[in-house]
């Protein structure tokens, strides 16, 4: 049973710039949810989809956007990047509502 | 307003001592109470979860305590080794929606 994977581990970007960071769910899982996890903090939930669908969002701007193609994989973007923005991005994955999520290993997203 | 909180923020134990680490919850629409561990470098993994139903779950070396009038749970970590050091996390969801309340962590150090 292959586990959570996300790509790219590690991003370097500036200021203003966008990025796709990406994610492959567990198989068999049709819930993806997307954490920022700011350094020495717990993960913050930014949002979950559902069959492609958005399933609830947390305190993020609209410039954090994201999709689930059929394959239940997923792809968290961001634009106009802030320094604010550096961070462990984390996916995790379920079977659905209250069933145990999995996470990947993240994508460490440093802004200069 | 933080909907977990977590304490303390670090512990040190001996090895074989037994690590104590609590959270509070607001909430009361919250059914799951799941703890994860991270180390550096990785996404958190899932150790042991329990809903309000029981008042405590033991896993191998891990305990959960649960005090549903008190908004109270704990781990407690039996035997602790050098291995189990690592940040712990602490989180609630409501039932059928996986969006999760992660506590701020707790980076535990055992000696040997």
């Amino acid at each position: 049973e292959t586990g959570v994977t996300q790509s790219p581990t590690h991003l370097i970007k500036t200021r203003g710039q966008q990025v796709t960071l990406r994610c492959s769910s567990q198989s068999g899982h049709n819930t993806v949810s997307w954490y920022q996890q700011a350094l020495g903090q717990g993960p913050q939930f930014i949002f979950q989809y559902y069959r492609e669908e958005e399933n609830g969002r947390g305190n993020f701007p609209p410039r954090f956007s994201g999709l689930q193609f059929p394959n239940y994989s997923s792809e968290l973007n961001v634009n106009a990047l802030e320094l604010d923005d550096s961070a462990l991005y984390l996916c995790a994955s379920s079977l659905g509502g209250g069933q145990p999520q999995h996470f990947g290993d993240g994508t460490r997203l440093s802004i200069l | 307003q933080q909907q977990v909180k977590q304490s303390p923020q670090s512990l040190i134990v001996q090895k074989g001592g037994i690590p104590i680490i609590n959270c509070a919850y607001e909430n009361t629409a919250f059914d799951y109470f799941p703890w994860y561990q991270q180390f550096p470098g990785k996404g958190p993994a899932l150790l042991i979860a329990i809903r309000p139903d029981v008042s405590e779950k033991k896993e191998g070396r891990f305990t959960i305590s649960f005090n549903k009038s008190a908004k109270q749970f704990s781990l407690h970590i039996m035997d602790s080794q050098p291995g189990d050091s690592a940040t712990y996390f602490c989180a609630a969801s409501r039932r059928n929606f996986n969006k999760f309340y992660f506590g701020s962590g707790t980076k535990l150090n055992v000696k040997p």
